[in-house]
């Protein structure tokens, strides 16, 4: 069964500081990896997707993830966080075909100091 | 930007009585869930629909609930007789039959009573 794990329920991080969110998956073949974000009192936003192709993926906000096969991982990161980025991180996955369950990881709260 | 809506924004119920939760998808995707995450949980499937009918449901997803889409824009998860383990924030999801994916919408939070 795929599973989804995010080490770190909270993270604390210093305004200009740099972040990375770390999430490792565990699934029978490569799956789509997504992460997504929940500010306070708002849906899940989606930061990146990763398909196939370049490991290496953008996504809005300044934030990029890297896809690595031999570890199950795609961790977040963003060299320099802003007092916005305070919200929860969700990793997720999901088969590669539409209209298919995402499975979620258990989130990462990321608290910005000024 | 479009986006997907949920109303409302916050349920409180009886214990027992049903509820109907209510989400207008993207209006050209064709492809919709719902998940949902008890507090302090993870984000849980629950089901997902296309065509008029459940493509896919989770274990969660006993009698007690019922999904529909009764015109072009609506689509609506009911619970039919509320526990109070039913207590969560509800997420309405849709994305088009060709990328998946899936665009959320901000929750229905239940509580249930």
């Amino acid at each position: 069964a795929q599973s989804v794990t995010q080490p770190d329920i909270h993270i604390t991080v210093s305004e200009g500081a740099s972040l990375e969110l770390r999430c490792n998956y565990s699934y029978g073949a490569t799956p789509y990896l997504f992460w997504y974000v929940q500010s306070p009192g708002q849906g899940l936003q989606l930061l990146l997707k990763y398909f196939s192709g370049d490991t290496l993926v953008q996504g809005i906000k300044g934030f990029e993830a890297e896809f690595k096969r031999s570890q199950s991982s795609f961790n977040l990161r963003k060299p320099s966080v802003h007092w916005s980025d305070a919200a929860e991180y969700f990793c997720a996955v999901g088969p590669r075909a539409a209209g298919n369950k995402l499975t979620f990881g258990g989130g990462t709260r990321v608290l910005v100091k000024p | 930007e479009p986006e997907v809506t949920q109303t409302p924004s916050h349920q409180v119920t009886q214990m027992g009585q049903e509820v109907i939760l209510r989400c207008v998808p993207i209006s050209n995707h064709l492809y919709f869930y719902w998940y949902r995450q008890i507090l302090g949980q993870k984000v849980e499937f629950l089901v997902s629909f296309y065509n008029n009918e459940i493509s896919e449901k989770s274990e969660i997803f006993d009698d007690q609930f019922s999904v529909e889409r009764p015109d072009g824009s609506n689509f609506t998860l009911k619970i039919r007789s509320t526990k109070l383990e039913d207590s969560a924030m509800y997420f309405c999801a849709s994305s088009t039959i060709t990328i998946d994916i899936q665009y959320f919408g901000a929750g229905t939070r239940l509580s249930v009573l």
